[in-house]
């Protein structure tokens, strides 16, 4: 089945530009979603189909995806942003067709 | 507003079986795609099931499959996972998440979730 690869942690300092990235064989053939979950909390999603962003996300937040990366890439980053992020995918010729990478640990300095 | 609201969890010992419900309000249940996504005590997300609006489409995850069953009730606007045999890597957080109705690859929303427990 399709396996999406996240770094464990990325570490950031308020104000700057964080990337998270979602590796997967030839992932920008496909639409790569993004979810933000906090401690004791549901995820919420805050990028869909590659770089869409729901009502009430911030423009900071956006997403891109090409050959075998997708990125999220938090801009102005704030002490709110300190977060788990998981990317996911729907895999059509798959039985399985739902994949979440291992998620990210976006730490704010 | 959209809301999602599981139920039916807790301490259950292995083998044993538990049933959870997720009630849902605040838009129309029978139009929309939904899942059961786990997350296990410290460990990341993990998709459990996926069922259409319609019920004629369903998948599972390897983990859970012949064990689990996911089931809707359009007419009572909820939904359920049936959970049978169950293992001590069962033990997690379950969330119910709503795919939006147009491209139901993705969820928009998600409900707070119920802890499932399984100890001797």
């Amino acid at each position: 089945s399709y396996v999406l690869t996240q770094p464990p942690s990325v570490s950031v300092a308020p104000g700057k530009t964080a990337r998270i990235t979602c590796g997967g064989n030839n992932i920008g053939s496909k639409s790569v979603h993004w979810y933000q979950q906090k401690p004791g909390q549901a995820p919420v999603l805050v990028i869909y189909y590659d770089s869409d962003r729901p009502s009430g996300i911030p423009e900071r937040f956006s997403g891109s995806n090409s050959g075998n990366t997708a990125t999220l890439t938090i801009s102005r980053v704030e002490a709110g942003d300190e977060a788990d992020y998981y990317c996911q995918v729907w895999d059509s010729s798959s039985d399985h067709p739902l994949v979440f990478g291992g998620g990210t640990k976006l730490t704010v300095l | 507003q959209v809301q999602l609201v599981e139920s039916g969890g807790g301490l259950v010992k292995p083998g044993g079986s538990l049933r959870l419900s997720c009630a849902a309000s605040g838009f129309t249940f029978s139009d929309y795609y939904m899942s059961w996504i786990r997350q296990a005590p410290g460990k990341g997300l993990e998709w459990v099931s996926y069922i259409s609006s319609s019920g004629s489409t369903i998948y599972y995850a390897d983990s859970v499959k012949g064990r689990f069953t996911i089931s809707r009730d359009n007419a009572k606007n909820s939904l359920y996972l049936q959970m049978n045999s169950l293992r001590a890597e069962d033990t997690a957080v379950y969330y119910c998440a709503r795919a939006p109705r147009r491209q139901p690859h993705y969820f928009d929303y998600w409900g707070q979730g119920t802890l499932v427990t399984v100890s001797s």
